[in-house]
């Protein structure tokens, strides 16, 4: 069965500091990977995704991850944060035996950049 | 190109009821999906259609329901509601193996 873990609830950082949330996944096959971000009160924002090709994976607004396999894990990135980057933000994957059209997600992490 | 689009952004019902939500594609992109996020189970898939074929269903009870007309709008039921189901219902859609594109979700309140 597909999973995803994000092991932090909530991740404090402070503004310009670099910020790093966790995604461990669990997939048999080649995985597809996403990151998501969501505002209060709004849907789910794409922000990047690794399909296949290079392990670093730059995406919006500065954020990249890094597709380890060994690890399993696909962990968000930005060198440094933004108070307005303050969200919530979920990790997904899909892979074959959901026919790469069904989206698994972590339970999200909500990020926190303080002043 | 004009983002997807849900009907409508909140609702509320009473339990036994049952509801429609609305939700229109990008342009050009015949597949969507359904997800149901609250709370206490997170964001969970519930059916994907691409050229009004359902394709994928996940783990939901068969009070849920959904249908793809031929211009690629969806719609998703919910039959005798219960409390529940009280979530915000989103709506995705994507071209071919793409990322997945969100709209803004239908909050569903049940009294």
């Amino acid at each position: 069965a597909q999973s995803v873990a994000q092991p932090e609830d909530q991740v404090n950082v402070a503004e310009g500091n670099p910020l790093t949330v966790k995604c461990t996944y669990s997939v048999s096959g080649n995985p597809y990977l996403f990151w998501y971000v969501q505002y209060p009160n709004r849907g789910l924002q794409f922000l990047l995704k690794y399909i296949t090709g290079d392990n670093l994976v730059k995406g919006s607004y500065g954020f990249e991850a890094e597709f380890n396999k060994s690890q399993t894990s696909f962990h968000l990135k930005k060198p440094s944060a933004l108070v307005s980057d303050s969200a919530l933000y979920f990790c997904a994957v899909t892979g074959p035996s959901g026919g790469y059209n069904k989206l698994i997600f972590g339970a999200g992490t909500r990020l926190a950049v303080h002043p | 190109k004009a983002g997807v689009t849900q009907t409508p952004r909140y609702l509320i019902k009473t339990r036994g009821q049952q509801v429609t939500l609305s939700c229109s594609p990008i342009s050009g992109h015949r597949s969507v999906s359904w997800y149901q996020q609250t709370p206490g189970q997170g964001l969970q898939f519930l059916f994907e259609y691409f050229s009004e074929t359902q394709r994928n269903k996940g783990n939901f009870p068969g009070r849920f329901s959904g249908r793809q007309f031929s211009n690629s709008r969806s719609e998703m039921n919910v039959s005798t509601l219960e409390l529940g189901d009280s979530a915000l219902y989103l709506c995705a859609s994507r071209l071919d193996s793409d990322e997945q594109f969100f709209g803004p979700g239908t909050r569903l309140t049940v009294l």
